[in-house]
């Protein structure tokens, strides 16, 4: 069975400081990958998506940055933090052909920037 | 680029009775529609999924499909305080983009 981990659960981090969000899939090849985020009471955001390893397509710029140094494993990450960083970050995969648009996604990583 | 607009924002029911949502979308070419729940910071389950006018049941999920009036709705049949969460729809057409309404918020009373 396919499983989506994300790490770490949750972070309190300083305005400035960096930042790095995991994601790892298991169970499943060459899947399509996405970051989102949502403010809290917000809307679920779309950042970026991942067809194939070393591709990262950004949908929405927010002074981060994606890679996707593995098949299975996808990162988000940021030099410097801002406030506006605060939120959940969830990762989440699906497949081409069969049932294309269904999105699986990992428990999510909470970010709280200070 | 694809708007989905959800309503109401929030809803309260009694255990049992029928819970319905909206969901409204501004782009009636795309071709594939969920439903999401999810449980206080959370991740997110898919609960049904319709491609096509009409109906789709999933167990005590149905979603109703109107492309010509933008429209997809939800109903809970018999919802039990633990479905109490956010509801979210999602609309996409192909793999790059997903769109997402911001939630109703569903609390089910015993």
């Amino acid at each position: 069975a396919q499983t989506i981990h994300q790490w770490p659960v949750a972070e309190i981090k300083a305005v400035g400081s960096p930042l790095s969000l995991g994601c790892t899939i298991k169970g499943k090849s060459s899947p399509n990958l996405y970051w989102y985020w949502q403010a809290t009471g917000g809307t679920l955001q779309q950042l970026f998506y991942s067809i194939t390893v070393g591709q990262v397509e950004s949908v929405v710029q927010l002074n981060l940055s994606a890679s996707r140094p593995k098949d299975d494993q996808f990162i988000l990450s940021t030099e410097k933090l801002l406030l506006s960083h605060s939120g959940f970050y969830l990762c989440a995969w699906s497949l081409l052909g069969v049932n294309t648009g269904q999105l699986y996604f990992g428990e999510g990583s909470k970010l709280t920037v200070l | 680029q694809q708007k989905v607009q959800q309503s109401p924002e929030s809803l309260t029911v009694s255990e049992g009775a029928m819970a319905s949502l909206n969901c409204t979308f501004s782009d009636g070419t795309s071709n594939n529609f969920r439903w999401y729940r999810q449980h206080s910071a959370k991740g997110l389950e898919v609960l049904v999924s319709i491609f096509s006018d009409g109906e789709k049941e999933e167990g005590r999920f149905t979603a109703h499909l109107n492309r010509a009036n933008l429209h997809v709705s939800l109903h809970i049949r018999e919802p039990q305080p633990s479905d109490s969460a956010v509801y979210l729809c999602a609309v996409n057409t192909g793999y790059q983009n997903f769109y997402f309404g911001k939630g109703t918020s569903l609390t089910v009373i015993p």
